[in-house]
């Protein structure tokens, strides 16, 4: 099977910026995605690394180190509407159905 | 597009009820999963399905059947449910490729008395 690892809690001010790490265990990994999720809503697709690196997609940057088996997601300039819960996922097999961890819950206070 | 639209969004069964919950989505893809969220505990996949006429296990199958007729369609029954398959259920959609990323329904929250 695999498994995850990412904090349960992070909190930060407004404008802050805030790292949530991520290690995994598995076997057959192809990459690792993030997801963002408010308040119980759908989880929506923040990212994906499937090589080693940085990925950045605005505010939000994600890095990957395959012979790590870790990963964070970085979030900068932090606003109050990036209060949510993060998963970090990895994709394991060829059929892309992704494996996700118990999920960080950020709160960004003004 | 609606994207992936889930029906019923709440529903309360009594122990041993049987109930379908239904996925749809409008987009094409070949992928569709079914996830239970648990407080705490993230999302497990329960059963997933890369084309029509496919079904897999997932992580937690038990207690389920799925069914995909349809591609657009993907369904999730409960035969005999449990207090223990109280849960928030999502389904999701994604097309072939590793970081293309899941399309999420805004999920059914279910409740066995």
């Amino acid at each position: 099977g695999q498994s995850l690892e990412q904090p349960s809690e992070v909190t930060a001010v407004e404008g802050a910026i805030v790292q949530i790490n991520c290690t995994y265990q598995t076997s057959g990994f192809y990459g690792l995605s993030w997801y963002q999720q408010h308040d119980g809503g759908a989880p929506t697709f923040l990212s994906y690394n499937g090589l080693d690196g940085l990925e950045e997609t605005g505010r939000f940057s994600s890095f990957l180190s395959r012979s790590d088996s870790y990963g964070y997601l970085l979030l900068q300039e932090l606003q109050m509407k990036d209060s949510a819960s993060y998963f970090c996922a990895v994709s394991v097999g060829g059929d892309y159905k992704l494996s996700f961890g118990a999920g960080t819950t950020v709160t960004v206070r003004a | 597009n609606a994207g992936v639209t889930q029906t019923p969004k709440f529903r309360v069964l009594k122990t041993g009820q049987s109930m379908t919950l239904l996925c749809a989505q409008d987009m094409n893809h070949e992928y569709m999963y079914w996830y239970r969220q648990d407080p705490g505990m993230g999302l497990r996949l329960i059963h997933y399905s890369v084309g029509e006429g496919t079904t897999a296990k997932g992580e937690v199958p038990d207690g389920y059947n799925v069914s995909r007729l349809k591609k657009q369609n993907f369904l999730l029954g409960l035969e005999s449910a449990a207090p223990s398959q109280t849960s928030v259920y999502f389904c999701a959609s994604s097309p072939i490729g590793q970081g293309a990323g899941y399309t999420f329904g805004s999920g059914t929250r279910l409740t066995v008395v």
